[in-house]
């Protein structure tokens, strides 16, 4: 069955740190999306990518950063963690923009 | 910047009864969509209402969509003890090619 995971699932870093999160899907689907969680705030939008090569910015950008080189794979990567940082961050997938989305499993990240 | 509203933040009712969770959102939209999500669990797609209908049914799930207040409502008839989880209202905007905008949840308790 076609699917998204995103790994890893749980992290725990230092702050100042490089870190990515993979996100995988095998839904053949062209739009891509990075959110994350945090109690009170509900999910917010990190990066998002509508095909290969595509990138753009989403409401929570700033220190964040995406790349797109092929449709399955949509990484995420924290250029210098902070404890700020410390969420649980949510990729899905999408077939079209106006459609659902289908979301991965989740990485929870924490940033000592 | 939070498009959709839910309310109430919380909810917790006896097995048997229905639940009934309210969204409002700000600007003019294409469709509103509404999501589960389990504890510790990813989003999960429920029902999508598009700005031209009304009214949509999905098994136990009624969605109702009222353009000139901006604001729908999600009914669950006969709930379960497994409907407890956190539910989102998302928006996608007439603004082109715009991603989901997530209000911050109602939490559903059912109490067996």
């Amino acid at each position: 069955d076609a699917e998204i995971t995103q790994s890893p699932r749980h992290k725990i870093t230092e702050t100042g740190r490089q870190v990515t999160l993979a996100c995988h899907q095998t839904w053949n689907h062209n739009n891509m999306f990075w959110y994350r969680q945090d109690l009170g705030h509900g999910l917010r939008l990190i990066h998002y990518s509508y095909g290969v090569q595509d990138t753009n910015k989403g409401e929570v950008s700033d220190g964040y950063s995406v790349s797109r080189s092929n449709t399955e794979d949509l990484p995420l990567t924290l250029e210098s963690a902070a404890s700020s940082q410390t969420s649980v961050y949510f990729c899905a997938s999408s077939p079209g923009p106006t459609g659902e989305l289908f979301f991965g499993e989740g990485s929870r990240l924490t940033v000592l | 910047s939070q498009q959709g509203e839910e309310d109430p933040q919380a909810l917790s009712i006896q097995e048997g009864e229905n639940a009934t969770m309210n969204c409002s959102y700000k600007t003019s939209i294409n469709n509103l969509q509404w999501y589960r999500q389990n504890s510790g669990r990813g989003l999960v797609h429920l029902i999508l209402i598009r700005s031209n209908e009304r009214e949509k049914h999905s098994g136990r799930l009624r969605v109702t969509l009222d353009t000139s207040k901006k604001s729908s409502s999600l009914l669950i008839t006969a709930s379960r003890a497994a409907d407890t989880a956190s539910y989102f209202c998302a928006t996608l905007t007439h603004s082109g090619n715009t991603p989901l905008v997530f209000g911050k949840g109602t939490r559903l308790s059912v109490i067996a």
